[in-house]
């Protein structure tokens, strides 16, 4: 099974700030990897999808970038909507989503 | 607009069933393949079970294999899980996805249903 590692598990910072979130994989999962974003009490959002692929409606803010085994997802300039757990997951003929991150304010 | 709306979670002693639906609308769901997704209280995302658009491919993970079963009525834009065997630690909130194509994830979620596996 593929296994994933997502780091750090939480990351303060502060409106405006960047950020990034990095995703492992144990093995190359090529570029299938969706990143999420999850509040408290809702269903996953979609943001990120074919590790740089923006979905619809997602602000430009967000951006994915990696392939093979190492993945990012960076925040540009961190806004009060974005304070929330993200988590990636790869789809690589299977599903295993990373442990999440935890971005709070500072 | 895409809407998911789980219902059937509550309260079930170990070892009994439950039978979670996830009503689709605001989409052709028979064009869609759907998954199930879980949350333990203050824990992470664990992926269930997938089904693709026609029924006829499913997975489901180790942890459930057995135990669960997925299926999809598209005549009434319903998606299902049937959980059978329960234990402690199905104790979670079920999310419904709708599949984004055929391909192992999903690009709408429903709001969730909380499973509570206690005596």
């Amino acid at each position: 099974d593929i296994q994933m590692t997502q780091f750090p598990s939480t990351l303060s910072a502060s409106v405006g700030d960047r950020v990034s979130i990095t995703c492992r994989a144990s093995q190359s999962i090529s570029r299938l990897l969706a990143w999420y974003q999850q509040k408290p009490g809702k269903g996953p959002k979609l943001l990120i999808y074919k590790a740089s692929t923006l979905e619809s409606g997602v602000p430009s803010r967000f951006s994915g970038s990696g392939s093979g085994t190492e993945f990012t997802l960076t925040i540009s300039s961190l806004q009060p909507d974005d304070f929330a757990t993200y988590y990636c997951q790869q789809y690589d003929g299977s599903w295993t989503f990373g442990q999440g991150t935890k971005v709070e304010i500072k | 607009e895409v809407q998911l709306v789980e219902s059937g979670g509550g309260l079930v002693q170990p070892g009994g069933s439950l039978r979670l639906s996830c009503k689709g609308s605001g989409f052709t769901f028979s064009a869609y393949s759907m998954n199930w997704v879980r949350q333990a209280p203050g824990k992470g995302l664990e992926w269930v079970s997938y089904i693709s658009s026609s029924g006829r491919t499913i997975y489901y993970a180790d942890s459930v294999k057995g135990r669960v079963t997925i299926s999809k009525d598209n005549a009434e834009s319903t998606l299902y899980l049937q959980l059978n065997s329960l234990r402690a630690d199905d104790t979670a909130v079920y999310y419904c996805g709708r599949g984004f194509g055929e391909l192992l994830f999903s690009d709408n979620w429903g709001q969730g249903t909380l499973v509570t596996v206690s005596s």
